[in-house]
């Protein structure tokens, strides 16, 4: 199944660092959402893109809209411990007619203390 | 206001069973997707259901189907189950179905074939 390029697939960073990931495709997309996924749960939603070039915060995340429209970005201030986890974009384009959500490959986040 | 909810959460089947996922969206999304989760092909879309009918289907076997009820809740139904279908399935869902609606996942179904 099609899936979005997601770099880095994974990352291990001290507490308190900032942390960049992006996604992206060869395809234009008109909403980015990104999620994070803990073990054994659901993904959660973070942050919903609409336009190209918006950039939209949820405390210390702050994720823009490519100006392409073939990207997005994920970037988490100040990491703490909690951060942990899997984060995923998924980007929706019409396909055959209709709107569908494509996601990322994932980044695994990990934090030292 | 309750999130998405999925029963049950964990199942174990054998081989050439069938098994039945239950999904129960926010309240007022009228929209439900289901997704495939696992390790090796990330989160995959089965299909999509607005107000009891199929919008959107991706690209799994006639062995996975759906359905919507009236109240928005959601089944899937995988038959002749297979080895390769142990995953955790998802459910989302969103009050429309069109240009720039969120989705909200549910905690998922986690599925072992055996």
């Amino acid at each position: 199944g099609q899936q979005l390029n997601q770099s880095p697939q994974s990352m291990f960073i001290q507490e308190g660092e900032d942390v960049s990931m992006n996604c992206t495709s060869s395809s234009i997309f008109n909403t980015w959402l990104w999620y994070k996924q803990e073990p054994g749960e659901g993904p959660v939603l973070l942050i919903a893109l609409y336009k190209a070039g918006e950039l939209t915060s949820n405390g210390r995340l702050t994720a823009q809209f490519g100006i392409t429209r073939k990207d997005s970005f994920l970037n988490i201030s100040a990491s703490i411990p909690s951060d942990v986890g899997i984060y995923f974009c998924a980007g929706q384009k019409v396909t055959s007619g209709t709107y569908k959500y494509i996601f990322g490959t994932g980044t695994r986040l990990k934090v030292l203390a | 206001k309750a999130g998405v909810t999925q029963t049950p959460r964990y199942l174990i089947k054998t081989r050439g069973q069938q098994v039945t996922l239950s999904c129960s969206p926010i309240s007022g999304h009228r929209s439900v997707s289901w997704y495939q989760q696992t390790p090796g092909q990330g989160l995959q879309f089965l299909f999509e259901y607005f107000s009891e009918t199929q919008r959107n289907k991706g690209n799994f076997p006639g062995r996975f189907s759906g359905r919507q009820f009236s109240n928005s809740r959601s089944e899937m139904n995988v038959s002749t189950l297979e080895l390769g279908d142990s995953a955790l399935y998802l459910c989302a869902s969103s009050l429309r179905w069109d240009r720039g609606y969120e989705q909200y996942f549910g905690p998922g179904t986690r599925l072992t074939v055996t």
